[in-house]
């Protein structure tokens, strides 16, 4: 059953600290996002990679995040210094996407991150 | 730009009623539409899809969802709840410009009651 794989599933760390969370997609899916749950804010797109090429990280504050995909096989979203304000969940979600497809994307179960 | 609407917060219904969540959708081009269903502490999963045809589109778990272009709507309906369909519902766009992210709604939050 192929599914969208994150580690570590729950996180909490203290302020300051570095954070890096890993996902691994769907095998064969060309396009990768990382969005970001809050109660205040909803469901926010951070950044996305199609082809591990980055395409858009306008969602994210860039002073302190930062997105890789250094293999097809692994992408990493990384906060250096962490705040009590990043706490939130960090999903990563893959799917096999064209420009303008109706094509579904899937999501994994989710990172949960505290700074305390 | 491409966004959704979910007007309500939450939504209470008792088992065995008919449900319906609602969902409104602004887009450029014309609409990719989908639902999905997040449990607690879970990710979300993904419930169904308007992409093309029929305007009627069904769905896991016995959920459908009517697109309806003139009121530029996408609701999420079940004829007969469950308790076990308590969740959070989101609703999410893509257009046919541009291209790749999906833009989610706020959610609303289906309470099931016995």
């Amino acid at each position: 059953d192929a599914r969208v794989t994150q580690t570590p599933r729950h996180k909490v760390t203290e302020m300051g600290q570095e954070v890096t969370m890993r996902c691994q997609p769907i095998l064969g899916h060309n396009t990768v996002f990382w969005y970001r749950q809050t109660m205040m804010q909803g469901l926010e797109l951070l950044a996305y990679f199609r082809n591990r090429a980055p395409l858009d990280d306008s969602g994210m504050p860039k002073d302190r995040f930062s997105a890789e995909m250094p293999d097809a096989t692994l992408a990493t979203l990384k906060i250096q210094p962490s705040e009590p304000r990043d706490s939130a969940v960090y999903f990563c979600a893959s799917g096999s996407i064209a420009g303008g497809s109706g094509n579904t994307i899937y999501f994994g179960e989710g990172s949960w991150l505290t700074v305390v | 730009a491409q966004s959704v609407a979910q007007p309500e917060d939450q939504v209470n219904v008792a088992e065995g009623n008919p449900l319906t969540v609602k969902c409104t959708y602004s887009v450029s081009g014309n609409p990719y539409l989908f639902w999905y269903v997040q449990y607690p502490n879970r990710g979300l999963q993904f419930l169904l899809k308007y992409i093309t045809g029929d305007n009627l589109v069904k769905g896991s778990y016995g959920f459908e969802a009517e697109f309806n272009k003139s009121q530029t709507s996408f609701h999420l309906k079940k004829p007969s709840a469950l308790v076990s369909d308590s969740a959070l519902y989101f609703c999410a766009v893509r257009d046919t410009f541009s291209g790749y992210a999906l833009n989610f709604g706020k959610g609303t939050s289906l309470l099931v009651t016995p």
